[in-house]
């Protein structure tokens, strides 16, 4: 069965740093999505993306957050310079058309 | 989307019926009863969804009421690998928007 994938799994850095998390949808699917949950708190909503361009965010999705979709099979977000307060979970999901959102088992960020 | 409300925590025996509710009193006709459930800081799983009849999949069913105001999910025979915080969510029928998570409900399922 299709999934989607995310790398790392955990992923470590130094306040001020630049992150990079990757996601790869399922093929063939045309929305994307991150969430993130901060331990302990809900999953919140980041940004969803469809043909090429952010569709929707959030008021956590700042300057500071970007998105790109640099081929046809990754999804990535970038943090420019992480804070303490950017440690969470980072969950992507992936949706075809009308069908349901479905969610990699998402990308630990620990920020020191 | 419409809000929802859930209990925030609820045991079951294994092997019982696990049964789930939720409100969603405000929710307007052409929105979806979605759940999800999430174990321990996995990514959310995709379980069921619905409009106004009820559904039946492999891993639950999903009973809603006439007047759509509130709903149940039913694990049928659950498993201690069922421990998991369960939302209910609602949003509009395309689904492409964001889904709005709450604090959902952790079912513990005890042996």
């Amino acid at each position: 069965e299709p999934e989607v994938t995310q790398t790392p799994s955990h992923q470590v850095t130094q306040m001020g740093q630049e992150v990079i998390l990757r996601c790869v949808p399922i093929s063939n699917h045309l929305y994307f999505y991150w969430y993130r949950q901060i331990l302990g708190q809900k999953v919140e909503f980041l940004v969803s993306f469809y043909n090429n361009e952010i569709s929707e965010k959030s008021e956590i999705f700042d300057d500071q957050f970007s998105v790109e979709r640099p081929d046809g099979s990754n999804f990535t977000l970038k943090i420019r310079s992480t804070k303490l307060e950017d440690s969470a979970m980072y969950f992507c999901a992936s949706l075809w058309l009308t069908d349901t959102q479905y969610f990699g088992p998402g990308t630990r960020l620990t920020v020191l | 989307d419409a809000k929802t409300t859930q209990p925030p925590s609820m045991d079951c025996a294994e092997g019982r019926a696990a049964n789930l509710p939720c409100n969603h009193s405000t929710i307007s006709g052409n929105e979806y009863v979605y759940w999800y459930r999430q174990i321990h800081s996995q990514g959310p799983q995709y379980i069921i969804h619905g409009l106004k009849n009820n559904e039946t999949n492999e891993m639950a069913s999903l009973i809603i009421t006439e007047d759509r105001k509130s709903s149940t999910l039913i694990l049928p025979h659950a498993t201690l690998r069922d421990t998991a915080v369960y939302y209910c969510i609602v949003c509009g029928s395309s689904n492409t928007g964001k889904l709005i998570f709450g604090q959902g409900t952790t079912l513990q399922v005890k042996p």
